[in-house]
């Protein structure tokens, strides 16, 4: 139980486009969804966290323009990445928590998506 | 915010010896900190966590201490086995609400020498 899927899991794109990200949780509500960027050999830094049916909070220094949030239902968040440039380029991976099948609170990433802006 | 510092950056072992990790945290009110297993390229899996009301924690050949005083906690892998091998990270939260929003260390990487 607890599976978060994240698609794409690989994106190419051409500078100056956007690119989405999405983050569903499968078997369960998640009722806030965090997303994280990661570079090559790094730690994953916390980007925003959203709760369903709100506004995301976010991190200092995280462009809220640049990375759009969207948590429009208790299994779906996204993360557009607007106007893409190769600094972009990371590996952003999303985490879902909720209430799990039994009940008890569960936190699941999602198996990352690899952003590569050209 | 909160800050977590974690060390070594690198690890080798040889494999049966055991490895050892340290973690420090700056927010006090920080409650909960897991340990993180990441392979190139994947999500994150946890391993084990540690709530503050418990200062030590073991499954299998893992354990986890906390010093909630110092703020302060290491992961303890006994009988290292070449599998073993990825980084590690470790995390701090607050999760009074149950969402754990985590701050993350800046990680270990562990190479068990068979």
């Amino acid at each position: 139980g607890a599976v978060v899927s994240q698609h794409p899991s690989w994106v190419i794109c051409k500078s100056g486009t956007s690119v989405k990200i999405e983050c569903r949780s499968l078997d369960f509500q998640a009722t806030t969804m965090f997303w994280y960027r990661q570079f090559p050999k790094q730690s994953l830094m916390l980007m925003a966290t959203s709760n369903e049916g709100s506004k995301a909070t976010y991190e200092q220094g995280v462009e809220k323009d640049k990375f759009l949030i969207n948590h429009a239902s208790l299994t779906l968040s996204t993360l557009t990445v607007t106007s893409a440039h190769p600094e972009d380029s990371s590996f952003y991976i999303c985490s879902a928590s909720g209430a799990g099948a039994t009940g008890a609170n569960v936190l699941t990433f999602g198996a990352g998506s690899r952003l590569t802006v050209l | 915010g909160e800050n977590v510092e974690q060390h070594p950056s690198t690890l080798s072992v040889q494999e049966g010896d055991s490895a050892v990790i340290k973690c420090t945290y700056s927010d006090s009110a920080s409650n909960y900190f897991p340990w993180y297993k990441q392979e190139l390229g994947k999500r994150p899996q946890l391993i084990i966590d540690i709530r503050s009301n418990v200062g030590e924690k073991k499954d299998q050949r893992i354990a986890v201490t906390l010093n909630k005083t110092a703020k302060h906690f290491s992961l303890h892998i006994t009988e290292t086995q070449p599998e073993d091998s990825a980084v590690y990270f470790c995390a701090a939260s607050k999760s009074r609400t149950g969402a754990n929003n985590l701050f993350f260390g800046t990680g270990t990487r562990l190479t068990v020498i068979p």
